[in-house]
């Protein structure tokens, strides 16, 4: 059974700082890995999808790298804002895109 | 293009009542899913449902039903409610083709509390 495990399980930083945010997960077997943004009591903004074959994926100023073989992935967050500001989650799929997430990164970013 | 929405945003309801939960999905999508997602958890996978048949499920039990209607449309209906059914229940479409599912889009949840 896939297990996806997220550390920190919260962060809180001053604004400018750069972030990174960590996710393991114990079957490296995947098809894709996706990160995404909830904000509290709100649905999941998809932000980057790494596919298995792909190392890294880049969006502004976030960047998720993939390690399939160690099962781990990281999202960069370059100079973070207030805005920023919401729980981060990793989920890995293996086929027919049905995922399996962890529990999330709760990031505050203050002023 | 219009966004996957669901309906109602919030519901209270208390144990042993039934509850239909509502989903639209994203112009051009086919395939729709559902998940529930408790307080500091992560979403756990219900269903997937694609061209109106179930094409997957995760580990819940029977009293958890769902339909997908020709306008790729869906419903989530739970009966017997339990107070550990009180969650978010997200609802995400996604285009199936060619064997390959692209990414999913998700609706803001509805808030079901059991009392």
């Amino acid at each position: 059974k896939q297990e996806v495990t997220q550390i920190p399980a919260a962060l809180s930083v001053p604004e400018g700082e750069n972030l990174v945010l960590n996710c393991s997960f114990t079957d490296s077997a995947i098809y894709n890995l996706q990160w995404f943004r909830q904000d509290p009591g709100k649905g999941l903004t998809s932000l980057l999808l790494i596919q298995s074959s792909q190392r890294e994926q880049t969006s502004g100023r976030l960047n998720a790298s993939l390690d399939k073989s160690s099962g781990r992935s990281t999202l960069y967050i370059a100079a973070s804002q207030p805005g920023d500001s919401a729980t981060y989650l990793c989920a890995v799929s293996k086929g027919s895109y049905i995922p399996t997430f962890g529990r999330g990164t709760s990031l505050i970013v203050h002023p | 293009e219009t966004g996957v929405t669901q309906s109602p945003t919030h519901l209270i309801k208390t144990r042993g009542q039934q509850v239909t939960l509502r989903c639209s999905s994203q112009s051009g999508h086919n395939t729709v899913s559902w998940y529930q997602q408790a307080l500091g958890q992560g979403p756990q996978f219900i269903f997937q449902y694609y061209r109106e048949e179930e094409n997957g499920r995760g580990n819940f039990p029977p009293r958890f039903s769902g339909l997908q209607f020709p306008n790729y449309s869906s419903e989530l209906n739970v009966n017997a409610l339990e107070l550990d059914d009180s969650a978010l229940y997200l609802c995400a479409s996604s285009l199936y083709s060619s064997g390959n599912t692209d990414t999913q889009y998700f609706g803001p949840g509805t808030r079901l509390t059991v009392l």
